[in-house]
This record gives C-alpha cells, structure tokens and sequence, in this order.
C-alpha cells in the first residue's frame, strides 16, 4: 500500500525567502514520486518527479525536490519564492514502471501563500 | 504540445439527472484515468481503464458510476443517478503503454466542474 503525508495544510512565506514544502510517502515498493501545482480554479501541472534515477530533481519554475529513502521524504524547495508561486501544491505517490498498481495516490495539499 | 481535453469545463445538473463528463486523452496514450477532487480536499482516484476494460477503481467508483471508449479518440465517465455529494472537479488523464503495463507518468486534464443541485 502507498500513501503520502503532507505537513503544514498552509505555509505562509515572504517574496524572496525560501520555500520548503514538506512530503513523507510509505511504500512497500520502490516509488515514483511527483509533485504537481494547481493554481486557482485550475488543473494539475507537474513541477518535477522522481522515478528512481538522481535524487535531487529538478523541475519548472525553480523548483527542487531531493528524494531520501532513509528518511522517506520528498521535499519540496525553492530557494526564493515569487508572488506567482502561490498555489496549493499536491505530493503523490506511485507504484513503478512494470508494476500493474498505476494510480497515483496524493497527498492532501499544501497551500502556498506569499507575503509581499 | 499534446494535451488532454474535456469538454465540459462546467456542468451543472439537477440531483437525480445522468451526467456524462468527456475526456480525449493523448492520442498515443493507451490508459486512461479519472479521478476527482471535492472542493478544498484532496485529488481521489476513481478508475484506471486499458484496453477496453477497468483495470482498477476506488471504493469510490461504485454502481452510479460507469466509463466508456466509445470510440477511438473519447473516454467518458458516466453517473447514472447524480448525488449533491458528487459535487466535484473531475480530472481525466492518460499515460503511455510500455510493455503492457501502464508507463506511470500521467497526463492531466483542466478538469470538469460538476455541480448538482
């Protein structure tokens, strides 16, 4: 079974300072790992994922997220935030290539707000 | 840039009506997927679909609940018998074949909002 937890429902930070977006995911397999943006009355848009190759990704619009298995973590980083960075971000998890388990299961979003 | 579509972007409906929501996935893509999002929660898979058949779905995605390819560019998520719990966003996305099972990068749409009164 997957699952992803997301800590903070809403993080608050000012233009300019660092973001960080907090992700911890349980699987009894190896994971693909993604974190997707929605922005106001919009769809899902893929910032980045991991699908076992390097473990620091890197995605659209700045973002980075470093994948560590010791820690079953995938945070989310951006090193200066930007007023258009407001958006609810979503973590999700799911079973890899090969495997006949394709959904993918999310977290339950974390709310990005910046302060001007 | 391939995309996926659905058509309509809104849709509202009286408790009780049939509601069909459209998606055209990437044309290449060969699984298919709905999922739904209530307002302010999370995003819940409902059904996964390859090769003409459910290859998995929620406890959500009970008998209301049924989807078609009704050709060869639609995929449609019907609810026979809308609830004003089924007020939702409904994403529909696909993702690419390899080797019989599903490359796990899924494509998503902008959604339908649906809206039962």
């Amino acid at each position: 079974a997957q699952s992803v937890t997301q800590l903070g429902s809403h993080v608050s930070v000012s233009e300019g300072a660092l973001v960080l977006l907090r992700c911890n995911y349980s699987s009894s397999v190896p994971p693909y790992l993604f974190w997707y943006v929605q922005y106001p009355n919009q769809g899902l848009q893929l910032l980045l994922k991991y699908t076992s190759a390097a473990t620091l990704v890197k995605g659209i619009n700045g973002f980075e997220a470093e994948f560590k298995k010791s820690e079953t973590s995938f945070h989310l980083t951006k090193p200066s935030a930007h007023m258009s960075d407001a958006a609810e971000y979503f973590c999700a998890v799911s079973a890899p290539l090969y495997s006949s388990a394709s959904k993918i299961i999310f977290g339950s979003g974390t709310r990005l707000s910046i302060r001007p | 840039e391939p995309e996926v579509t659905q058509t309509p972007s809104h849709q509202v409906t009286q408790m009780g009506q049939e509601v069909i929501l459209r998606c055209v996935p990437i044309s290449n893509h060969l699984y298919f997927y709905w999922y739904r999002q209530i307002l302010g929660q999370k995003v819940e898979f409902l059904v996964s679909f390859y090769n003409n058949e459910i290859s998995e779905k929620s406890e959500i995605f009970d008998d209301q609940f049924s989807v078609e390819r009704p050709d060869g560019s639609n995929f449609t998520l019907k609810i026979r018998s809308t609830k004003l719990e089924d007020s939702a966003m409904y994403f529909c996305a696909s993702s690419r074949e390899a080797g019989g099972v599903s490359y796990n990068e899924q494509f998503f749409g902008p959604g339908t909002r649906l809206t039962v009164l």
